[in-house]
């Protein structure tokens, strides 16, 4: 595609529900990472792939957070048991995963309410 | 671990004013360093780089010198505007195969 999909946008649910935020990369973009950003927070790391492996999966928070990826291409992140803490802005970026010169696409985000 | 401190805001100026927001890092090799902007209900996107040291990124008017003697990547601009208005982050990329790390970001507000 042209760029970076996130879906859905919003996303508002139940404390204790399991919700699965989905990011479509840029065709040809083998490097993939989840980020979450709050208020006063700044952009916190979650988990990189590379293909569809996770070399790097530091970030995620605590075991009820994961994320796959599949064909090297669409990657999905689950919060199970939702906590409100969970409530954030959860962006998705890919780049081509060659150097560390390279700029990152970000796409627009799935905005998580947790109730 | 690799870091970034970039100064809190708001930072609030009037149009023509000189911006500077300040950025420093922790970093155990040789870094690339970005300054990515986030207008207002739009995402994230790259404002500029430099990937040595002693590189100048620039970009609308905006300049930051890659400085490794101080381990900083300062974001300036001569004369700001309102459409300027945007949260900055200031970034940094320690190696080929590794995510990228933010600062907080700063938020500037530019008022006509």
């Amino acid at each position: 595609g042209a760029g970076v999909s996130q879906s859905p946008s919003n996303k508002v649910t139940e404390k204790g529900k399991d919700v699965e935020l989905r990011c479509d990369p840029i065709s040809g973009h083998t490097a993939l990472y989840w980020y979450r950003q709050s208020l006063g927070q700044g952009l916190e790391f979650l988990i990189y792939f590379q293909g569809n492996s996770a070399p790097d999966k530091s970030g995620l928070p605590s075991d009820r957070f994961s994320a796959e990826r599949t064909g090297g291409s669409v990657s999905t992140l689950t919060i199970q048991r939702t906590q409100q803490e969970d409530s954030a802005v959860y962006l998705c970026a890919s780049s081509l995963g060659q150097t560390k010169n390279e700029k990152l696409f970000f796409g627009s985000g799935t905005q998580l309410s947790v109730l | 671990g690799d870091s970034v401190t970039q100064m809190e805001g708001p930072v609030t100026l009037s149009e023509e004013a000189f911006l500077t927001i300040n950025c420093t890092y922790t970093a155990t090799g040789y870094p690339s360093l970005f300054w990515y902007v986030q207008y207002p209900g739009e995402g994230l996107q790259l404002l500029l780089k430099a990937t040595k040291a002693d590189d100048k990124g620039s970009n609308k008017g905006f300049e930051a010198t890659y400085r490794k003697e101080t381990t900083s990547f300062h974001l300036e601009k001569g004369s700001v505007q309102v459409s300027d208005s945007a949260v900055y982050f200031c970034a940094l990329s320690p190696q080929a195969g590794t995510a990228l790390i933010f600062g907080k970001g700063t938020t500037l507000s530019v008022s006509s």
